[in-house]
């Protein structure tokens, strides 16, 4: 079965470092990753995802993420952090299961900046 | 304004009441689902529906109904059956249901049972 696996569950940063977050799936076949978040109080949305093409895919608020399909990784970056970014974020899987979009979801990780 | 909606935003019940969560969307999307968010364990999916008049089981379907009767309406009921159905619950959308497509999140309906 499809897994998806966020590495750390609470990280706390100064404003202005840099953020790396885990995430690893566990489905061999052809699948799409995203990553959306939740802000304090607001729906969750689609920060960026990944169909094909340029393993680098840049999304909103200066976020990028990188599919390493040896590693099965596609891990969350940015260079400079704001306090804006506290939120929660989840990495997403999505495979054909039967015909069907199936689309897995991670635990979450939770972001807080500190000013 | 397209989106999803989702009322109420708290809901609180006896326990051994069936409860019903509405979701309506107007993004004409043809694919619905409903996910259950608890601290710690992510967005697990409970129920999704790809066109009208059809759905299928996720993850933890358990103790849980859903109708897709309309296009735009994805009612999810909460059953006696559910054994721990206080929880956040949300609905999202997608325009199809494969695996490409990005789904909307609505706001979500807190639920509390007493």
């Amino acid at each position: 079965a499809q897994s998806v696996s966020q590495h750390n569950h609470h990280v706390i940063l100064s404003e202005a470092a840099s953020l790396e977050l885990g995430c690893n799936y566990s489905y061999g076949g052809t699948v799409n990753l995203f990553w959306y978040v939740q802000y304090p109080g607001q729906h969750l949305q689609l920060l960026l995802k990944y169909f094909s093409g340029d393993p680098l895919v840049k999304g909103i608020k200066g976020f990028e993420a990188e599919f390493i399909k040896s590693k099965f990784s596609f891990n969350l970056r940015k260079p400079s952090v704001q306090w804006s970014d506290t939120a929660e974020y989840f990495c997403a899987a999505g495979s054909d299961s039967g015909g069907y979009q199936k689309v897995t979801f991670g635990t979450g990780t939770k972001l807080q900046v500190i000013p | 304004d397209g989106g999803i909606t989702q009322s109420p935003k708290y809901l609180f019940r006896k326990e051994g009441q069936n409860v019903t969560l509405s979701c309506e969307q107007n993004l004409n999307h043809d694919a619905m689902y409903w996910y259950r968010q608890d601290p710690g364990q992510g967005l697990r999916l409970i129920y999704y529906s790809q066109i009208v008049n059809d759905f299928q089981k996720g993850d933890i379907a358990e103790g849980y109904s859903v109708s897709r009767e309309k296009k735009e309406s994805f009612p999810l009921t909460v059953t006696s059956a559910q054994k721990n159905p206080t929880a956040f619950y949300l609905c999202a959308s997608s325009l199809r249901g494969d695996r490409k497509n990005e789904q909307f999140f609505g706001p979500g309906t807190r639920l509390t049972v007493l």
